[in-house]
């Protein structure tokens, strides 16, 4: 089975631009969730969505929002970026409702400028 | 809320038993994960284990949980090179499938 593919995987843009990843998981996986790792804060949670409905949300502005598709596919959306947004944005998949496991794409390198 | 805290670094001799520990603040973690993250890499997941139980062996790792201390540690025996990376604990609380990091403890590993 293919793993967690995660497009692009490099973006550099500047800022007030808006920017979106995209996030395809493991076939069959119906569950996405989305992280941001940064030096300073650490790898911190966006959003998980699940059969298309957004399931839970962390603390994270307005600006930053999600979606997924009826074949599982998410994509993540930052507008009106920052220079603070720089990061690693990761994707992780999951079977279903009840997920034990996460498994992680290697993510997509934003750089603000 | 929760918090997870994990020591920064950690050096090992190629061969030597690497321990990383790990301790949460949330009672009600059902699960607690290890990952491994390289240079430039997502996170690989290495290992996790339930609440309900206080070890867990997977080839060269071995997990040890101690729910009344809230501390979990991973042991890696005969560590090879290939082994330096980025250790994360993470720990899922009930009914939710967020994790909660770590920041994340590097470990080195040389010949």
């Amino acid at each position: 089975k293919a793993g967690v593919t995660q497009t692009p995987r490099y973006l550099i843009k500047t800022r007030g631009q808006q920017v979106t990843l995209s996030c395809s998981p493991i076939s069959g996986h119906r569950s996405v969730s989305w992280y941001q790792q940064t030096p300073g804060q650490g790898l911190q949670f966006l959003f998980e969505y699940f059969s298309e409905t957004q399931r839970n949300k962390g603390n994270f502005p307005g600006r930053f929002s999600g979606r997924q598709f009826s074949n599982s596919r998410s994509e993540m959306n930052v507008s009106t970026l920052e220079l603070g947004d720089s990061a690693l944005y990761l994707c992780a998949s999951s079977p279903g409702q009840v997920n034990n496991e996460q498994f992680f794409g290697p993510g997509t390198r934003l750089t603000v400028l | 809320g929760e918090d997870v805290e994990q020591s920064l670094f950690l050096s090992v001799r190629e061969g030597d038993s690497s321990v990383i520990n790990c301790t949460y603040t949330d009672s009600s973690s059902t699960y607690l994960y290890w990952y491994k993250q390289e240079p430039g890499a997502g996170l690989q997941l290495l290992t996790y284990i339930f609440s309900n139980m206080d070890m867990k062996q997977d080839q060269r790792l071995t997990v040890l949980l101690n729910k009344k201390d809230k501390h979990l540690s991973l042991r890696i025996a005969d560590t090879q090179t290939g082994d330096s990376a980025i250790y994360f604990c993470a720990e899922r609380s009930s009914g939710y499938s967020t994790l909660t990091f770590g920041k994340g403890t590097m470990l080195l590993v040389s010949p």
